[in-house]
């Protein structure tokens, strides 16, 4: 049963445009939502996270949004740049245990 | 400062072998203790979560063994190998469930 649900798989943006990937989850016990970033060969980096009763939230040019009624939240990367290359997961933690999406494969184009 | 020691980088065993990978985290106490496993198109995968000493989740029924002898020292382990153990092996360890340190990872291709 795959509790949190990301999309797209990949995604090509040109380099300075607005890089989206998505997010659903099924359990509203859930109570905390960050995003890792991974390059190859790494393990993933925290990179920005939310709490349910947030509906945004912005580090730099990353932002997270959050519909807790539609349960689903998205990651905006403004003026993507080249070195965003990396995948990208979605989380989602209920208690000690974090539950990550499949992963998305983003490549900004130069 | 934390750090979180993962190994072997790489390891290449044949079907049926046993396997034991070790993952030990310095500069912190009572850590949560995390093994994940990534493969192509299933992102990644909880394998085991561990609270304490002697205290394993397991979030996957399969060949797959944890342990925690040590309070900053987790083991995954396997009697035999199966080839849909294929995968990158991601050992983590958190303080506040908030954020997840990961190690460095072991490939491990069975063959």
């Amino acid at each position: 049963q795959q509790q949190v649900k990301q999309s797209p798989q990949s995604l090509i943006v040109q380099k300075g445009g607005i890089s989206i990937i998505n997010c659903a989850y099924e359990n509203t016990a859930f109570d905390y939502f960050p995003w890792y970033q991974q390059f190859p060969g790494k393990g993933p980096a925290l990179l920005i996270a939310i709490r349910p009763d947030v509906s945004e939230k912005k580090e730099g040019r990353f932002t997270i949004s959050f519909n807790k009624s539609a349960k689903q939240f998205s990651l905006h990367i403004m003026d993507s740049q080249p070195g965003d290359s990396a995948t990208y997961f979605c989380a989602a933690t209920k208690d000690d245990k974090i539950i990550f999406g499949k992963g998305t494969r983003l490549h900004i184009l130069p | 400062s934390q750090t979180i020691h993962q190994w072997p980088a790489t390891l290449v065993q044949p079907v049926g072998s046993p396997l034991s990978l070790e993952c030990t985290v310095e500069g912190t106490s009572n850590p949560n203790l995390y093994w994940y496993r990534q493969a192509a198109g299933r992102g990644l995968q909880l394998l085991f979560y561990s609270v304490g000493i002697g205290q394993i989740s397991s979030e996957v029924p399969q060949n797959l063994s944890a342990s925690r002898p040590q309070d900053r020292q987790f083991i995954l382990s396997s009697k035999k190998l199966l080839l849909s153990d294929s995968g990158f092996y991601l050992c983590a360890w958190s303080v506040l469930k908030e954020k997840l340190f990961f190690g460095s990872g072991t490939q491990l291709s069975v063959l």
